[in-house]
């Protein structure tokens, strides 16, 4: 149960777009279409952004898009704002309901 | 209102023991799967343990698994994790949370933490 790789900081300008990776293995990340992404700003809990790849919860915006490739999944924020400032985390799927997060991705508004 | 309330958290020494509840309430408790979620201080955070809506599909971390017991008791509308051997790394806030779907977590509560130190 390694965590999933994900790069430490990611950032862009206000209405830019930023694309944040999520690499696993077969065994995890390109064995199944479970793979969630959360959202967790400073002293808050973690919040439900993207669900079974690319499905998003009633209330997340548009803005907020995810898909697969292979190994790697990937988070997309478009027309950044500044509240999309915080860490974001995958997670996916190992078999029998045993579950990993990835190392987790800040996200910087500049 | 769904909520999900931790307690139990405080110091202990390494090698000790505590047991941490959540309470669940504003959903009908015993159709979910649960979960416990832990995140260390100012790290990521790390998947626990998974129990089934009935209490018998039990699953672990390799981290925790033999020294953690998960369980709940769906008449109190309540799931707890019984932590013995504690070591220094299992120093974080735990969270419990609910699965909507396979590794959806859509309520988390506020956490308690949970410190190891001598």
């Amino acid at each position: 149960q390694s965590a999933l790789t994900q790069p430490p900081s990611a950032s862009g300008s206000p209405g830019q777009s930023v694309t944040i990776s999520c690499t696993g293995t077969s065994s995890d990340v390109g064995g199944y279409n479970y793979v969630s992404w959360y959202q967790q700003h400073p002293g808050k809990v973690p919040k439900l952004m993207i669900y079974q790849v690319s499905k998003r919860p009633s209330g997340v915006p548009d803005r907020f898009s995810g898909s697969k490739s292979g190994n790697t999944a990937s988070l997309t924020v478009s027309g950044l704002q500044a509240e999309d400032e915080a860490d974001y985390y995958c997670s996916s799927y190992v078999g029998g309901n045993v579950y990993v997060f990835g190392t987790g991705t800040k996200v910087t508004v500049l | 209102e769904v909520q999900l309330v931790e307690s139990g958290g405080g110091l202990v020494q390494p090698g000790g023991s505590l047991r941490l509840s959540c309470a669940a309430s504003g959903f009908t408790f015993s159709s979910y799967e649960m979960n416990w979620v832990r995140q260390a201080p100012g790290k990521g955070l790390e998947w626990v343990s998974y129990i089934g809506s009935g209490g018998r599909a039990i699953y672990y971390a390799d981290s925790v698994k033999g020294r953690f017991t998960i369980s709940r008791d769906n008449a109190k509308n309540s799931l707890y994790l019984q932590m013995n051997s504690l070591r220094a790394e299992d120093t974080a806030v735990y969270y419990c949370a609910r699965e909507v779907t396979t590794i959806d977590f859509d309520y988390w509560g506020q956490g308690t933490l949970v410190t190891v130190s001598s």
